[in-house]
């Protein structure tokens, strides 16, 4: 099966600009899952959808980043204005089940988009 | 709040060698634990899957232990080769989310 699809795998930006991520998830799998990872760090979570509907965002820095998945199936999470400390890999992960309702779900990630911000 | 420990942070060793990566965490009510390679630039890539019932996996030249108890799990790897130079990464379900560690990074020359 095919796995999960992210694009860009790699972005430069000036701060203050704004930047999109898009991410295919495995057909079938209504989670989807948001990660930040930062160099030397494991990856954080930013966000996490269960169809189209939010599961848990509690990590989202709100003021400037926000992520939709309009159709339950492919999801964009934007980045606006960005600064340096964003610099890192967003990786998009999938399951079948979110971890919220079985717990021992196996989340199937992506390639991860690195972000450079200059 | 659970939180992952990975030691050592890195390690370099020469081919042929047998390896132990360890991962702590410190809630133990989870539901499992997942070990991933991450390449240079790449995304995460699954190696082993241990539930929470389970005392171990294994694949190939790979064995994972999990002692959920005492907040424990050890990666094994047999025969280390330059092509299993990557980061390694612990995560635990729990609390409806994955917690990662920091991964070792590891160096295998021939």
């Amino acid at each position: 099966e095919a796995g999960v699809a992210q694009s860009p795998r790699y972005k430069i930006i000036e701060k203050r600009q704004s930047v999109a991520f898009w991410c295919n998830p495995i057909s079938g799998h209504a989670t989807l899952y948001w990660y930040q990872q930062i160099l030397g760090q494991g990856p954080k979570l930013l966000i996490q959808f269960q169809n189209n509907g939010v599961v848990d965002d509690s990590q989202l820095p709100k003021d400037r980043f926000s992520a939709e998945r309009l159709k339950g199936v492919d999801s964009t999470l934007k980045i606006q204005p960005a600064k340096l400390e964003d610099s890192a890999v967003y990786l998009c992960a999938s399951s079948s089940l979110s971890l919220k309702r079985r717990p021992n779900t196996e989340a199937f990630f992506g390639q991860g988009t690195r972000l450079t911000v200059v | 709040k659970q939180e992952v420990t990975q030691i050592p942070a890195a390690l370099s060793v020469p081919e042929g060698e047998n390896l132990v990566l360890n991962c702590s965490f410190t809630d133990s009510a989870i539901y499992n634990l997942q070990w991933f390679r991450q390449d240079p630039g790449k995304g995460l890539t699954s190696l082993l899957l241990i539930q929470s019932s389970q005392r171990e996996q294994t694949s190939g030249r790979l064995n994972a232990s999990l002692d959920k108890s005492s907040g424990r799990s050890t990666l094994y790897i047999a025969a280390s080769q330059p092509g299993d130079s990557a980061t390694y990464l612990c995560a635990v379900s729990s609390l409806g989310r994955l917690y990662f560690g920091r991964g070792t990074q590891l160096t295998v020359w021939p």
